[in-house]
């Protein structure tokens, strides 16, 4: 079954670096999300992609977040300068058509540790 | 303004008890849908379920059921004959409107012991 990939599993870094989140949505998939989930609490959505812009984006996707689909399979997520509390599990999700019904299948996520 | 609450934080049970997950919703939209996700210790997300805003049937999956009641706001899950393999947290999701975007509850964590 297609699955959503997503690399690294794990990232360390230090506070003020910039990461870069990597996905791969499932191939035939339009909309394309990320999420993230702080240790132990609810998973919150940042930031929806659909036709090469975003369509929608949280309180939380200020403007050290960016995301980008630079090629035909990829979809990153960038954080310019990190913060503690950027720490967390990053979900990237896709989905297929008819935007309400389609469920979102997520990655296993990427641990992003910043110290 | 869309809301899910998942009133159980935690529930420990023991192998082979029935257990009920709550999930109660808000929301303005009469176009909506339910989604119940499962996350293994793990750590990956995995759908379980979807329901329609329109379709109040109860559906059934082998261990698993669920029921929607629109009167309630309530899209309620049941595992029956629970195994240790249940152990996880489960999250109720709601998307609704225009919105493509999924808004999570803050999930219970079910604890099977054998």
């Amino acid at each position: 079954e297609p699955e959503v990939t997503q690399t690294p599993s794990h990232q360390v870094t230090q506070m003020g670096q910039e990461v870069i989140l990597r996905c791969v949505p499932i191939s035939n998939h339009l909309y394309f999300y990320w999420y993230r989930q702080i240790l132990g609490q609810k998973v919150e959505f940042l930031v929806s992609f659909y036709n090469n812009e975003i369509s929608e984006k949280s309180e939380i996707f200020d403007d050290q977040f960016s995301v980008e689909r630079p090629d035909g399979s990829n979809f990153t997520l960038k954080i310019r300068s990190t913060k503690l509390e950027d720490s967390a599990m990053y979900f990237c999700a896709s989905s297929g058509e008819g935007l309400l019904n389609s469920p979102l299948h997520f990655g296993n996520g990427t641990r992003l540790t910043v110290t | 303004a869309q809301k899910v609450t998942q009133a159980q934080t935690e529930i420990s049970v023991v192998e082979k008890e029935d257990v009920t997950l709550d999930c109660v919703y808000e929301t303005r939209d009469t176009t909506y849908y339910l989604f119940w996700y499962k996350q293994p210790p793990s750590g990956e997300l995995v759908f379980l379920i979807r329901r329609n805003s329109f379709d109040e049937q109860n559906e059934i999956s082998g261990r698993y059921s669920w029921n929607f009641q629109k009167s309630t706001s309530s899209f309620n899950f049941t595992i029956t004959a629970s195994q240790v393999v249940d152990s996880a947290v489960y999250f109720c999701a709601l998307r609704g409107g225009s919105q493509g975007n999924l808004i999570f509850g803050k999930g219970t964590k079910l604890s099977v012991k054998p």
